[in-house]
């Protein structure tokens, strides 16, 4: 059981590149979200999905795009990345309250 | 919009010590709040969790209380050790999002 998986671990863009960062999880959990943490900002949330095919917005949503075709998958897309999205992005899924995390992917944008 | 606030962000004890960690939190219209922990460059671990009907929760040596009415949680670990380094992370959680404090640095010496 592997839980939350997030890929990759460690990314450096160049401003204005895209990219796709994957989650994928085990559990049959129908929410699915995505945070940013940044250092003394604790993690926001950017977007979450309820289940196939339903995704909304968070609380940081610009410059991120997400789908959710199947109930395995979450990936959140940056379409053209910017210096302010350096960050470290979380992947959470969840069963009602019971929620699990991914070990996270540190994305640098220069 | 909810704000979540910890105090204080940084703490170093020695081993042995009690020690208790604060959140607050603007709205108190909550459906829970967990206390998470994040080991450096892993992703979040929950600790406790607390039905916005409780007022506290056990789990070894940690105890969490809600205060609901005044915006308030806090975070009891006793005779710390240096396994607890850490940081802690409080989480108010209501409509599929949760609202993250920025955390306390938890530094137990031997």
């Amino acid at each position: 059981n592997a839980g939350v998986t997030q890929t990759p671990k460690f990314q450096v863009l160049k401003t204005g590149q895209s990219m796709t960062l994957q989650c994928a999880q085990d559990m049959n959990h129908e929410y699915m979200s995505w945070y940013r943490q940044d250092p003394g900002m604790g993690l926001r949330l950017i977007h979450y999905s309820v289940g196939a095919g339903i995704t909304d917005q968070g609380e940081v949503p610009n410059g991120y795009n997400v789908s959710r075709s199947t109930t395995e998958d979450f990936p959140l897309r940056l379409l053209s990345a910017a210096p302010s999205q350096t960050s470290v992005y979380f992947c959470a899924s969840s069963s009602g309250s019971d929620y699990t995390f991914g070990s996270g992917t540190r994305l640098t944008v220069v | 919009k909810q704000e979540v606030t910890q105090i204080p962000a940084a703490l170093s004890v020695p081993e042995g010590e009690n020690l208790v960690l604060n959140c607050s939190f603007t709205d108190s219209a909550i459906y829970n709040l967990q206390w998470f922990r994040q080991d450096p460059g892993k992703g979040l671990t929950s600790l406790l969790l607390i039905q916005s009907s409780q007022r506290e929760q056990t789990s070894g040596r940690l105890n969490a209380s809600l205060d609901k009415s005044s915006g308030r949680s806090t975070l009891y670990i006793a005779a710390s050790q240096p396994g607890d380094s850490a940081t802690y992370l409080c989480a108010v959680y209501n409509f599929n999002k949760f609202y993250f404090g920025s955390g306390t640095k938890l530094n137990v010496k031997p």
